[in-house]
């Protein structure tokens, strides 16, 4: 069985301070890591992806994510946030034996205030 | 950037009608969609997997008669919910797989619909 804990409900920050929401994971298979943000009454956005090779990987948008496999662990994180990036971030392990079948975290609110 | 598409956006029904959710992939061909149920500040619980021409396989405590899923084409599945009830109330997000060839093989990726909400009185 697979699972995906992100460790902090809610995390406020202010404007320009840098921020970490927490992901692990467990599962008995190699899995495909992803970050999705749901903006207010709206559907699931890719954020970032791991699927293989370097460990960091990058959004359009200034989020960066890293594969530490060891600590089973994909933590996203940008320096400076925005106004704009208050939202619902949801961490997401798939599989790699399951035909894309995602298994969602809780989900981290970030909130981003002045 | 490949689109997926739900109709209705929302919907509000009596207890014990039935309710039908469409999921369409905009612009590219999908086998396999999934079906997710959200509560409020929950996250997305996999329903069920609908694979285009066969039958969909539904998560452990999901009933399949209540929540009937039929992928007709390669882009579109629809979810109905039968006999709803308040318990029923939720948002309901759908999701397509996409293959595209990527250095001599294929890249999957999952693509999300905007999500139904729904609401039985």
């Amino acid at each position: 069985a697979q699972s995906v804990t992100q460790l902090d409900s809610q995390v406020p920050v202010f404007e320009e301070a840098p921020v970490e929401l927490r992901c692990n994971y467990s599962s008995s298979v190699s899995v495909y890591l992803f970050w999705y943000v749901q903006y207010p009454n709206q559907g699931l956005q890719l954020l970032l992806k791991y699927l293989s090779g370097s460990t960091l990987v990058e959004s359009i948008n200034g989020f960066e994510a890293e594969f530490n496999k060891s600590q089973t662990s994909f933590h996203l994180r940008k320096p400076s946030v925005h106004i704009s990036d208050t939202a619902e971030y949801f961490c997401a392990a798939s599989p790699m034996n399951q035909g894309g079948k995602l298994i969602f975290g809780q989900g981290t609110e970030l909130s981003v205030k002045p | 950037g490949a689109v997926v598409s739900q109709h209705p956006s929302w919907v509000i029904c009596k207890s014990g009608t039935s309710v039908k959710i469409e999921c369409r992939s905009l612009d590219f061909q999908a086998t396999t969609m999934f079906w997710y149920r959200q509560f409020p500040k929950q996250s997305l619980m996999l329903m069920a997997t609908s694979n285009e021409g066969s039958k969909a396989t539904y998560e452990q405590g999901v009933e399949k008669d209540k929540f009937l899923i039929n992928h007709a084409s390669l882009t579109l599945s629809t979810l109905t919910v039968t006999s709803a009830h308040p318990e029923d109330s939720s948002f309901y997000i759908c999701s397509a797989l996409s293959y595209k060839p990527n250095r001599g093989g294929l890249r999957e990726t999952q693509y999300f619909g905007p999500g139904t909400r729904l609401l039985v009185l």
